[in-house]
């Protein structure tokens, strides 16, 4: 069985801190990596994907893989009140379907 | 923008009865999903789609169906709900192409079902 795993927290960071977001994964086959965030009551809403080895940026948001160590993670900068929601990794699992983590969950207080 | 369109947004339905949750995609995507999300169980896979007509098992397909008769259109049905069937349900699209591992879902608003 495919897995996908998460720290389900709650990760509590201050405001203007660094988020930093951990997800493992089994299959060594896996291509693609997305990061989702989810707000209470809402909808997954895609953040970034990432497939090669190394960082990715995008404004706050960093995706970083090392398929080595089957891991990838998520590093928000300067943390917002507004970030506070749920994080899903997804790997792309058998075919085109995504397998997701449980999700973790951020708390940023002000 | 992907816009992806789940009929009914909260619905209360009775053990035993057929329900039928109606969802519909707008970007000419070839893949579709239906997905349940519990607390503490996050997003599981009932079903999905690479083609009209075509249908592939997720992890948990046990007392769904689905029909995809139209590209656009992906219905779930609970033959006879149950109890255990109270959820979020999310459905969900994607392209599919040369490079289709890095397509991304896009999830529609979500369904609240409640089987009392």
């Amino acid at each position: 069985q495919k897995e996908v795993e998460q720290n389900s927290g709650p990760l509590s960071v201050p405001e203007g801190a660094i988020a930093s977001l951990n997800c493992t994964y089994s299959d060594r086959g896996s291509q693609s990596f997305f990061w989702y965030r989810q707000y209470s009551g809402k909808s997954p809403e895609l953040i970034m994907f990432i497939y090669s080895n190394g960082d990715k940026e995008d404004g706050r948001f960093t995706a970083q893989l090392n398929k080595a160590s089957q891991y990838v993670s998520l590093l928000i900068r300067d943390s917002q009140p507004s970030d506070s929601a749920t994080y899903l990794c997804a790997v792309n699992g058998a075919g085109t379907a995504l397998i997701f983590g449980k999700g973790t969950t951020l708390s940023v207080s002000s | 923008d992907v816009k992806v369109t789940q009929s009914s947004r909260y619905l209360v339905k009775r053990t035993g009865e057929k329900v039928f949750l109606e969802c519909v995609q707008d970007m000419d995507h070839e893949n579709m999903f239906w997905y349940r999300q519990d607390p503490g169980l996050g997003l599981r896979l009932i079903y999905f789609s690479y083609d009209v007509k075509m249908k592939e098992k997720g992890d948990i397909p046990e007392g769904y169906s689905v029909s995809r008769e139209k590209k656009e259109r992906f219905s779930l049905i609970l033959e006879s709900a149950s109890t255990n069937q109270t959820s979020m349900y999310l459905c969900a699209s994607s392209f599919s192409g040369a490079r289709s591992y890095n397509s991304p879902l896009h999830f529609g608003n979500g369904t609240r079902l409640t089987v009392t």
